[in-house]
């Protein structure tokens, strides 16, 4: 069955120091990557994406992705975090093949600790 | 920048009550789609709809929900008569097509809290 899954639920980081969150996905063929922000009583705010091409891509506030198809990894990094990265991150995808359901993972929240 | 507003914000209804969630997605988006969040839980698919018509929707979305473009901008969900576990965040969000339209833009959210 197609998935997205994050492995981590919960992710405490110092100001400063650098974040990586997982996200592995189960599709046929290549999907469609996401990664979003949500901060707490808001929407969804894209990050970046992935469609084809360079597998390493690079989003707003400082956030890259990189797409490792032999790991089925879309896995989000920041250098250095600040505490306004605090805020619910989800990975999601949707099959090239589809009408756009996007599937998402669980979410993992950040904690940033002065 | 253009975005996918929803409204209302929030709304509160008693059970068995139908309500009417409204989206005005971005003006030459051509998919549009409803996703659900329960409290504490992951982002749901409910429903897409393209071409005045649904083209997938969950096992979720059953007999009680439906979706209207009724006027060429707005984009509804109707739920005929509410449930407490339809108590949830819901997200429209649009897409403009194949390619480089392949992201989907996400509304504020609408809170819907059933009594």
């Amino acid at each position: 069955a197609q998935s997205v899954t994050q492995p981590d639920i919960h992710i405490t980081v110092s100001e400063g120091a650098s974040l990586e969150l997982r996200c592995n996905y189960s599709y046929g063929a290549t999907p469609y990557l996401f990664w979003y922000v949500q901060s707490p009583g808001q929407g969804l705010q894209l990050l970046l994406k992935y469609f084809s091409g360079d597998t390493l891509v690079q989003g707003i506030k400082g956030f890259e992705a990189e797409f490792k198809r032999s790991q089925s990894s879309f896995n989000l990094r920041k250098p250095s975090v600040h505490w306004s990265d605090a805020a619910e991150y989800f990975c999601a995808g949707f099959a090239t093949d589809s009408w756009g359901k996007l599937q998402f993972g669980a979410g993992t929240q950040v904690v940033v600790t002065p | 920048e253009p975005e996918v507003t929803q409204t209302p914000s929030h709304q509160v209804t008693q059970m068995g009550q139908e309500v009417i969630l409204r989206c005005v997605p971005i003006s030459n988006h051509l998919y549009f789609y409803w996703y659900r969040q329960i409290l504490g839980q992951k982002v749901e698919f409910l429903v897409s709809f393209y071409n005045n018509e649904i083209s997938e929707k969950s096992e979720i979305f059953d007999d009680q929900f439906s979706v209207e473009r009724p006027d060429g901008s707005n984009f509804t969900l109707k739920i005929r008569s509410t449930k407490l576990e339809d108590s949830a965040m819901y997200f429209c969000a649009s897409r403009a097509g194949p390619g480089e339209g392949e992201t989907q833009y996400f509304g504020p959210g609408t809170r819907l809290l059933v009594l």
